[in-house]
């Protein structure tokens, strides 16, 4: 099965450094997303990208957050000023179409440790 | 706003059993349900998807069931074994966006 990559799996940083999540989509796809998971707690949605645009956006993804595509293969999610309750693995997902009822592949996280 | 809930937190079962995690969620307007596998420290592994016209769906030893109107899935797993020790989680499909359950964390005694 096609796989969504995403590096590095493990990061650190100082609070208010800026940080870059990296991920490549499935080649093909068109609907890109970012989620996260603080421990404990349940997965939740950040925001979903197409067409070098951002779709749809949570609450949570506030001015400190943005997201790129800065060529045809990465994804970025970029964290401004980090601050500790950043401190979270960050998925990327991907979807072949943006259909609704299609499947999003997932990658394998990124553990963002914010100190 | 939707509401996805997992029952139980969490199960411990002895290895052979068979058992049921059941998922609830508030809204049915739904495109789809998933059913997802994490591992502690680790990424989602999708186990199954059912789209929100049918009712459900076999992979191997696991088999989702979706009733959609009730707004109630569950995933069921057969002789389970050491190795199902996991933290299950079922996300529902709704615009675009996944939300997820808190998860059934499973251990599955030898």
């Amino acid at each position: 099965e096609p796989e969504v990559t995403q590096t590095p799996s493990h990061q650190v940083t100082q609070m208010g450094q800026e940080v870059i999540l990296r991920c490549v989509p499935i080649s093909n796809h068109l609907y890109f997303y970012w989620y996260r998971q603080i421990l404990g707690q349940k997965v939740e949605f950040l925001v979903s990208f197409y067409n070098n645009e951002i779709s749809e956006k949570s609450e949570i993804f506030d001015d400190q957050f943005s997201v790129e595509r800065p060529d045809g293969s990465n994804f970025t999610l970029k964290i401004r000023s980090t601050k500790l309750e950043d401190s979270a693995m960050y998925f990327c997902a991907s979807g072949a179409t943006g259909a609704p009822n299609e499947k999003l592949f997932f990658g394998s996280g990124t553990q963002l440790s914010v100190l | 706003k939707q509401e996805v809930t997992q029952i139980p937190a969490a199960l411990s079962v002895p290895e052979g059993e068979n058992l049921v995690l059941n998922c609830s969620f508030t809204d049915s307007a739904i495109y789809n349900l998933q059913w997802f596998r994490q591992d502690p420290g680790k990424g989602l592994t999708s186990l199954l998807l059912i789209q929100s016209s049918q009712r459900e769906q076999t992979s191997g030893r696991l088999n989702a069931s979706l009733d959609k109107s009730s707004g109630r899935s569950t995933l069921y797993i057969a002789a389970s074994q050491p190795g199902d020790s996991a933290t299950y989680l079922c996300a529902v499909s709704s615009a675009r966006q996944l939300t997820f359950g808190s998860g059934t964390q499973l251990t599955v005694l030898p």
